[in-house]
This record gives structure tokens, C-alpha cells and sequence, in this order.
């Protein structure tokens, strides 16, 4: 009931598309659900997040889709860029105590020019 | 403002010692996480420290241990090391009831 599941694994898309980045989650605990970015021997930075009173949330050219009944929020990246190229993770947590962020597995993202 | 940052960069140790893993937190963030991430993975939570006590503990052995300063800063201690402690150990700091976490580079530990 801890588990987040996060797919696809790799994702290959052209300068420009639209990259979209899918997760599940089983605990309806969690109350909380950040989006991390991370590039090769970098620790990941935090992108954008997201709480349950709010079906979508937009910074920048980045976009988190929630659905709260469904227990899935995604990641929309809009005009992608090269410089986009990396690994990105979901996450979610509790709110209250203990912020014990459960990761996905990841999903590798190339834009290619 | 100052971001989180640790330290060794990189460490290579060999099978059944002992290791430290330092970081200091965010400027004016009195919590702090450590993760450990696996090749490949995405990063697992160990525990987390606020007012120097342990605050939430992940699923790992008591042989990983921590402290908090009174500075905020915080120590990762792993004793025994074995092969599958080989990874990328991560710091990211936040406030006390707050949500948002921020990472450090982390560490990678390489066991032999």
C-alpha cells in the first residue's frame, strides 16, 4: 500500500512534443505529490508538486494532472527541449509527521533535437 | 541561501567497515532526510531528523544510524557494510511541517 507506480520507463519524444509522465498510488493517506527532476550524478530537484484540493497545477512549461478519485496524477511537460533530457520521479507522502517521500521507479526522458 | 550539500562526493569502502556520511541542510530548514538510491532506482527513505532526535525510520536495518546537530546539519552512520549497500546516499532538507524536501548531491558509495 506504500508502493507508487510510475510508467513508462524510457519515453522518447522530439523537440516540441509533449512528454506525459503517469503514476499511481494506493494510499489515500497520502496527501502530498512533488515531482522530481534529475539529471547523471546530480541529487534530484524538486520541479513542481501538487495536494488533493486541486485537479491541476502549472508551473512554467511543466504540468501535474490529478485525479484524485483514480488515485493517478501525471506530469506534462509542454515545448520540450533537449535540456529536458533526464530522469524524473514522482512521489507522494503525508502531509502530517514524518514526510517519508515514497519514489517511483523512474522514467528516463530523452527529447531529441 | 545556501543549498544542501554533502560530503564525501564519492567513497569507496570495503566489505564489514564502517562509514560517515555528512551533510548540512538549507539555510534556515530544521529537518533533514537521508534516502538511499540504488542504481537505476528511485530513492528510498531511511530516516529523518528534527530537534536531533529520529522523526520517521524507512525500512533498514539498525545498523544505519544518524544524529542531528544543533546546527541542523546531520551524519549518516552505516556499520558492517555490505556489497548491497553500494549506492547514491542522499540528504535533502525541509522545514518542520512543511512539505517540500530538497536534495543534495549526494554521496555514492561504492562497497568492495
Amino acid at each position: 500500500q506504500q508502493q507508487v507506480k510510475q510508467s513508462p520507463q524510457s519515453l522518447i519524444v522530439q523537440k516540441g512534443g509533449i512528454p506525459i509522465i503517469n503514476c499511481a498510488y494506493e494510499n489515500t493517506a497520502f496527501d502530498y505529490f512533488p515531482w522530481y527532476q534529475q539529471f547523471p550524478g546530480k541529487g534530484p530537484a524538486l520541479l513542481i508538486a501538487i495536494r488533493p484540493d486541486v485537479s491541476e497545477k502549472k508551473e512554467g512549461r511543466f504540468t501535474i494532472s490529478f485525479n484524485k478519485s483514480a488515485k493517478q496524477f501525471s506530469l506534462h511537460i509542454m515545448d520540450s527541449q533537449p535540456g529536458d533530457s533526464a530522469t524524473y520521479f514522482c512521489a507522494a507522502s503525508r502531509v502530517q509527521g514524518a514526510q517519508k517521500l515514497v519514489f517511483g521507479q523512474g522514467t528516463r526522458l530523452t527529447i531529441n533535437p | 541561501e545556501t543549498g544542501v550539500t554533502q560530503s564525501p562526493t564519492h567513497l569507496i569502502k570495503t566489505r564489514g567497515q564502517q562509514v560517515t556520511l555528512r551533510c548540512s541542510s538549507q539555510s534556515g530548514h530544521n529537518t533533514v532526510s537521508w534516502y538511499q538510491q540504488a542504481l537505476g532506482q528511485g530513492p528510498q527513505f531511511i530516516f529523518q531528523y528534527y530537534r536531533e532526535e529520529e522523526n520517521g525510520r524507512g525500512n533498514f536495518p539498525p545498523r544505519f544510524s544518524g544524529l542531528q546537530f544543533p546546527n541542523y546539519s546531520s551524519e549518516l552512520n552505516v556499520n558492517a557494510l555490505e556489497l548491497d549497500d553500494s549506492a547514491l546516499y542522499l540528504c535533502a532538507s525541509s522545514l518542520a511541517g512543511g512539505s517540500e524536501q530538497y536534495f543534495g548531491p549526494g554521496t555514492r558509495l561504492t562497497v568492495t
